[in-house]
Parts: C-alpha cells; sequence; structure tokens
C-alpha cells in the first residue's frame, strides 16, 4: 500500500530536549516535505527536498532541520525543541515536485513541548 | 503564487451533490488547481486536480471555467465521512517545485 509513514504519532517533550520525527514514504517519490498546523494558521511550510541530499527552507524553517541522505527517508529534527514548536507536523511526499502530481500525506504527528 | 478564495462552511444534506467553489482569479496559464481535503486532524487528502479541462475521477469531478478564473468541486453523492475541510489550491511552479500553499479552506458539514 502507498503511504507515508511518520513516528511517533504524539509526543510530549521537555524544552530544549533534541528530538527527531522520521518520515518515510514507500513510493520512491523524489519530492518531500515538512508542513506544521496550527489553529488560525493552517498548514505552514518548514523544509522541503527535491530529491537526495537536496533540501531547502520553506516559510518556517527557524528551529527545525532535515537532512535527505535516502531517497525514501525525510527525518524533521528539532535540535532545542521550545513551546512555540508545540504543534501538529506533517509530512508529504510527491512523485517530483512539479505540476501534475499528487502529494501524500502522513497521519501527522503531534508536538507538546513543555 | 495564485491566491485562492473560498467560502469559509457550507452544509450539504447527505446523498446530495456538494458543490464547492473556488476563485482563482490569478491563476497562469500552466497553474494547475488541486483539491484536498482534511478530515478533522488527519493528513490532508489528495482529491483531484485540473489545468484546463473538467476532470473526473472516482471521488469527485472538477469544473473548470473556461477562463480559468474559477472552479467547482463536487462531490455527487455526499455521505457523512465527506465532513471535512476542504482546500483549494493553485501552487505556482518556482524554483522547480510546485509549493502547496493551504488557505482556510472551505468547511463542509454534511448533515443527516
Amino acid at each position: 500500500e502507498a503511504q507515508v509513514t511518520q513516528n511517533p504519532r504524539y509526543l510530549i517533550t521537555v524544552t530544549g530536549k533534541k528530538l527527531t520525527v522520521t518520515c518515510s514514504q514507500n513510493m520512491n517519490h523524489e519530492y518531500m516535505s515538512w508542513y506544521r498546523q496550527d489553529p488560525g494558521l493552517g498548514l505552514r511550510q518548514i523544509y522541503y527536498s527535491m530529491n537526495v541530499e537536496v533540501t531547502d527552507k520553506g516559510d518556517v524553517p527557524e528551529g527545525y532541520k532535515v537532512s535527505r541522505k535516502e531517497k525514501r527517508n525525510f527525518p524533521l529534527i528539532l535540535e532545542s525543541p521550545s513551546p512555540n514548536q508545540t504543534s501538529l507536523y506533517f509530512c508529504a511526499s510527491s512523485l517530483s515536485g512539479t505540476g501534475g502530481t499528487e502529494a501524500f500525506f502522513g497521519q501527522g504527528t503531534r508536538l507538546t513541548v513543555v | 503564487d495564485a491566491k485562492t478564495t473560498q467560502p469559509p462552511s457550507m452544509d450539504c444534506a447527505e446523498g446530495r451533490a456538494a458543490n464547492l467553489p473556488c476563485n482563482h482569479s490569478t491563476i497562469s496559464g500552466n497553474e494547475y488547481v488541486y483539491w484536498y481535503r482534511q478530515i478533522h486532524s488527519q493528513g490532508p487528502q489528495y482529491i483531484i486536480h485540473g489545468l484546463k479541462n473538467n476532470e473526473t475521477n472516482e471521488m469527485a469531478s472538477l469544473i473548470i471555467t473556461e477562463d480559468r478564473k474559477s472552479s467547482t468541486l463536487i462531490l455527487p453523492h455526499a455521505t457523512l465521512r465527506d465532513t471535512a475541510v476542504y482546500y483549494c489550491i493553485a501552487p505556482l511552479l518556482s524554483g522547480g517545485y510546485n509549493k502547496l500553499i493551504f488557505g482556510a479552506g472551505t468547511r463542509l458539514a454534511v448533515h443527516p
């Protein structure tokens, strides 16, 4: 089954404790991205990757890092989480980043930083 | 990028067609129109997309006006499970990729 898998689904952590949210897709997609969703602000892109070893900032990259060492995985790293990073996070992938291709989203990771 | 405008909310009776409008008056000739939906806090789900012609798949139909300034997503027989926020997106191909920009969408409530 074609899918994007995020882990964990729920996470409560303390300020400053480094964490990684994993994202994996089984569709051999080139393009992957991370979004966060906050009430009243909608979905905003954090980082994206056009292919292996190619990543770039989205609209709200501060406080986040990503890596794309292999095509299927695109982890989101919070080196020193802060309470303002409490949010619902989604990973997405598509065959390419160009027109005419649909994006597949993971089920989300609800992160709470206390 | 093309800005889209959608009504904030709509209601539909179960079994009837749900017609969700979207204005994208600034869309350019090479920009697709995409529709996604989000049920509760699940990941957004792709529904359909189109460029110039009307499109239909197993989930919905997409009607695009000839001038491409607006479109309508049609759910032919809405069910309670179609209650969701529907996003109309017209991403711009910029820097080699299409960026999906999610607005507030239309909150569709399907009632018995």
